[in-house]
């Protein structure tokens, strides 16, 4: 299965600002997702990430709160913008080859505060 | 909508007993059912699959149609298995995965 090398691992960053999520993947991969674990809680799934066109968002999360890039197969960005201490939270990068139900891979994780 | 329902927050098991994760869903459709692991300060991964019907470190899952659950089991608990499991179940034509809240297993001496 794929490796993914996910970064930052953790950050501490200040309300009203940006955060840029870098996730890259050893192979090519056919489908990419972003999900978040807020603390105590389960993975949820922000989004698809989409080789060539927009993400495909899951309903409660929005482009324009965090925007998705996407330029090839191997590699995604997930930005979470003018952030709150309520996006405090992991953020994981994860992907999939051909035929998803063999599972998914997952990045190491990005523990955002946000003071 | 789809759903995954993991009862138990916190499973704590001594050494040698078995051990049952209990997981029931609901979906309408065909499911695809997953147990993912993370152990301490180590990264979420797969442990197995309902379709490989395989065995993975000890543990097995059967998926129960009737009963809609895919309970993880292993007849002697290891130190070693104590660790965060997750359930999953994948939807939207294998493109979503629905997660559990998640059971910790601690397993004592």
């Amino acid at each position: 299965s794929a490796v993914i090398s996910q970064k930052p691992s953790r950050d501490i960053c200040q309300r009203g600002t940006s955060l840029t999520i870098q996730c890259q993947v050893d192979s090519q991969v056919t489908m990419m997702f972003w999900y978040r674990q807020q603390p105590g809680q389960s993975l949820t799934l922000i989004a698809t990430a989409n080789q060539g066109s927009e993400a495909t968002y899951e309903s409660g999360f929005v482009i324009d709160k965090f925007p998705i890039s996407r330029p090839n197969l191997t590699f995604s960005t997930l930005t979470v913008s003018n952030m709150s201490p309520e996006d405090s939270s992991i953020y994981l990068c994860s992907a999939a080859g051909p035929q998803g139900n063999y599972g998914y891979t997952f990045g190491s994780g990005t523990r955002l505060t946000v003071v | 909508a789809q759903r995954v329902t993991q009862p138990e927050k916190l499973l704590s098991v001594f050494k040698g007993a078995p051990v049952e994760l209990k997981c029931n869903y609901s979906y309408s459709g065909s499911p695809e059912l997953f147990w993912y692991v993370q152990y301490s300060r180590q990264r979420l991964q797969l442990l197995l699959r309902h379709i490989s019907r395989e065995s993975i470190k000890g543990f097995t899952a059967d998926l129960n149609k009737g009963e809609t659950s895919f309970h993880l089991k292993k007849p002697f608990a290891q130190e070693e298995d104590s660790a965060m499991y997750y359930c999953a179940l994948m939807t939207g034509g294998g493109n979503k995965l629905t997660f559990g809240t998640g059971t910790q297993l601690k397993v004592e001496l």
